[in-house]
């Protein structure tokens, strides 16, 4: 049980354009969502974290208009990368929690985006 | 808030030896401790996690964690390594407080090195 899937799993875009990243529960309802970026190397940094039916909360320097999230049903959340650079170039991992329990996050594969 | 320290960035270890990966974290609240492994291009899996309770924690593929409150730790140990056991491996902590939703803080990652 508790499986999370993330679609794409891998993207290339070219520069300027929008990618629409999807991260599902599969046999749970997730009443919290949580992206994350990862560098290269790097541990993972919280961008954002999302409840069903409210907009994101957004971690201190990470641009809301940038990195568009909507969380529209308990097994769904989309992260959108708007007009994409290069520099947006990473390893996004998604993960999914319940209301009740105890705090266990349960985490996508991920999704390798480059952009040329 | 919360942080945690992995002061081992890289630990090599040959098949079959013994292991530590070392986790620090402070916090002036309560926390639940988690230790994660993510292999190349994957997202992560759960090894195990302290809530409360025994301070030894067992997880999967042998591993097992204890939780040291006085000094602020939770060391990961493995009696023996396999090569498979190569990967990156992250702690974590969350605020102790049950109902789910509370984000982690990641550790910068230990990268565990099984050689023959």
């Amino acid at each position: 049980g508790a499986v999370v899937s993330q679609h794409p799993s891998r993207v290339i875009c070219k520069s300027g354009t929008s990618v629409k990243i999807e991260c599902r529960s599969l046999d749970f309802q997730a009443t919290t969502m949580f992206w994350y970026r990862q560098f290269p190397k790097k541990s993972l940094m919280l961008m954002a974290t999302s409840n069903e039916g409210s907009k994101a909360t957004y971690e201190q320097g990470v641009e809301k208009d940038k990195f568009l999230i909507n969380h529209a049903s308990l097994t769904l959340s989309t992260l959108t990368v708007t007009s994409a650079h290069p520099e947006d170039s990473s390893f996004y991992i998604c993960s999914a929690s319940t209301s009740g329990g105890n705090n266990e996050q349960f985490f996508g594969p991920g999704t390798r985006l480059t952009v040329l | 808030a919360q942080s945690v320290t992995q002061l081992d960035s890289q630990v090599p270890v040959f098949e079959e030896a013994p292991v530590e990966l070392r986790c620090n974290y402070s916090s002036s609240v309560s926390v639940y401790l988690f230790w994660y492994v993510q292999y190349p291009n994957q997202g992560l899996q759960l090894l195990l996690k302290y809530l409360s309770g025994s301070t030894l924690v067992k997880g999967i593929n042998g591993f097992e964690a204890e939780f040291n409150k006085s000094q602020t730790s939770f060391h990961l140990r493995k009696p023996s390594v396999h090569i498979s056991d190569t990967a990156e491996y992250f702690c974590a902590v969350s605020l102790a407080t049950w109902g789910g939703g509370n984000k982690l803080t990641f550790g910068t990652g230990t990268q565990l090195k099984v050689e023959l």
